[in-house]
């Protein structure tokens, strides 16, 4: 069966710090990667998304960027995080479009201080 | 834009009541139309999903009504319980393309 693993689930980072989020996908070959942010209380906004291994495409001009390495792994980093970058941020997965529904991680509870 | 329209943005109902939850979009290329389902400090979870060639699904207690000539989609949760409080994300996404549009959410409480 095919699993996801987003983590760390909860980071405390200064400003001005880098960051790094991991986002892996098992039991699947190819799929389509997401990042999502979504702020307290607020819906769910697309940040990156990937069609394949260094495709990647940007919804929102931002702080952060996004890479995929690997086929199955896809990180979100910052050279220098914001206060307005804290939020709370999920990874998902899905098999082409998506038609069979987007896989969503378990999340990282990101704040900036 | 705002691709898909959810309203409303709470809702409170009292346990074994009928919660409904609306979202409306404008692109009729739009062909699979999911429910997502979010516990606080989780990812979203598929809940339902209906595709425009049904006018209802429902699974347990949980039913998706679907108006294509009005473009609207809503959930109906029956005999409402307070383990359903959470919030409800609808979205929409097209064959062709990469990524679902989702509705801004509904935070929904149910009061035992």
């Amino acid at each position: 069966s095919q699993t996801i693993h987003q983590w760390p689930a909860t980071l405390v980072q200064p400003v001005g710090s880098p960051l790094s989020l991991e986002c892996t996908v098992e039991g699947t070959s190819n799929p389509n990667l997401y990042w999502y942010r979504q702020a307290a209380g607020r819906g769910l906004q697309l940040l990156f998304y990937s069609v394949g291994i260094g495709q990647i495409s940007s919804e929102v001009p931002q702080n952060l960027s996004a890479s995929r390495p690997q086929d199955r792994q896809f990180i979100l980093s910052s050279k220098k995080l914001l206060l307005s970058d804290s939020g709370f941020y999920l990874c998902a997965w899905s098999v082409g479009t998506g038609h069979y529904g987007y896989t969503f991680g378990s999340g990282t509870r990101l704040t900036v201080v | 834009q705002q691709q898909v329209k959810q309203s409303p943005q709470s809702l409170i109902v009292q346990k074994g009541g009928i919660s409904i939850i609306n979202c409306a979009y404008e692109n009729t290329a739009f062909d699979y139309f999911p429910w997502y389902q979010q516990f606080p400090g989780k990812g979203p979870a598929l809940l339902i999903a209906i595709r425009p060639d049904v006018s209802e699904k429902k699974e347990g207690r949980f039913t998706i009504s679907f108006n294509k000539s009005a473009k609207q989609f809503s959930l109906h949760i029956m005999d409402s319980q307070p383990g359903d409080s959470a919030t409800y994300f609808c979205a929409a996404s097209t064959e062709n393309g990469n990524q679902f549009y989702f509705g801004t959410g509904t935070s929904l409480t149910v009061i035992p």
